[in-house]
């Protein structure tokens, strides 16, 4: 298995700018998790999905955020328009059962 | 959620036994203790999980006591690549509920030659 696959690896973009952010989870695992980590806030979980259905979003810092997962396979995290505040690196993460997540090499996002 | 504190930093030298423990006095009776370790410019990678007495796997041991209030992660050995920083979870984790995984600031360990 691949492993969690997310793109792009490293994403440079002007404030105000879409960005998205994409991961592939592990074939099989019900659950994904988007999380930010940054050196003032640690790894900050955004929001999670089991069977594609966002249970959990209570992390998304504003309305500018937004995640969906339209099938097993696939989901985005998106930024519109995107802020300088929001450079970091984003990981996504999958998981089949409870406690054992295996995260992506993860997205650094500069917003200039 | 029950919180949890660990040490902000450790050292250590090659060779040595580290153990890091992390406190957790509101733990909850279905949740688990799992640890993680980070490397940097990688995400997060799990170690070890644990409910009660003590767990043991290839890369490290995990100490918990009778009253689960707090839990102690064991690296036998520690060489240079141990490096990185140790979060410690508490949460429910079950076959049917992964639940929220959410990582404290973590311990970040020196391992020095």
């Amino acid at each position: 298995d691949a492993g969690v696959i997310q793109s792009p690896r490293h994403e440079v973009t002007e404030m105000g700018q879409e960005v998205t952010l994409r991961c592939k989870p592990i074939s099989g695992h019900d659950y994904l998790f988007w999380y930010r980590q940054t050196m003032m806030r640690g790894l900050e979980l955004l929001i999670y999905f089991n069977n594609n259905v966002p249970i959990d979003d209570s992390g998304m810092p504003e309305d500018r955020f937004s995640a969906k997962m339209p099938n097993a396979s696939f989901s985005t995290l998106k930024i519109q328009p995107s802020e300088p505040r929001d450079s970091a690196v984003y990981f996504c993460a999958s998981s089949l059962w409870g406690g054992k997540a295996f995260f992506g090499q993860g997205t650094r996002l500069t917003v200039v | 959620l029950a919180k949890t504190t660990q040490p902000i930093s450790m050292d250590s030298y090659e060779g040595q036994e580290v153990n890091i423990t992390c406190s957790h006095n509101n733990i909850a009776t279905n949740d688990y203790i799992t640890w993680y370790q980070q490397f940097p410019s990688q995400g997060p990678r799990f170690i070890i999980q644990g409910y009660k007495t003590k767990v043991t796997n290839e890369v490290a041991s995990l100490f918990i006591p009778a009253d689960r209030k707090s839990s102690t992660l064991s690296l036998p050995r520690v060489s240079l690549s141990d490096t990185a920083v140790y979060y410690c979870l508490v949460g429910e984790a079950s076959s049917s509920n992964t639940g929220k995984l959410i990582f404290g600031q973590g311990t970040t360990l020196q391992v020095k030659p």
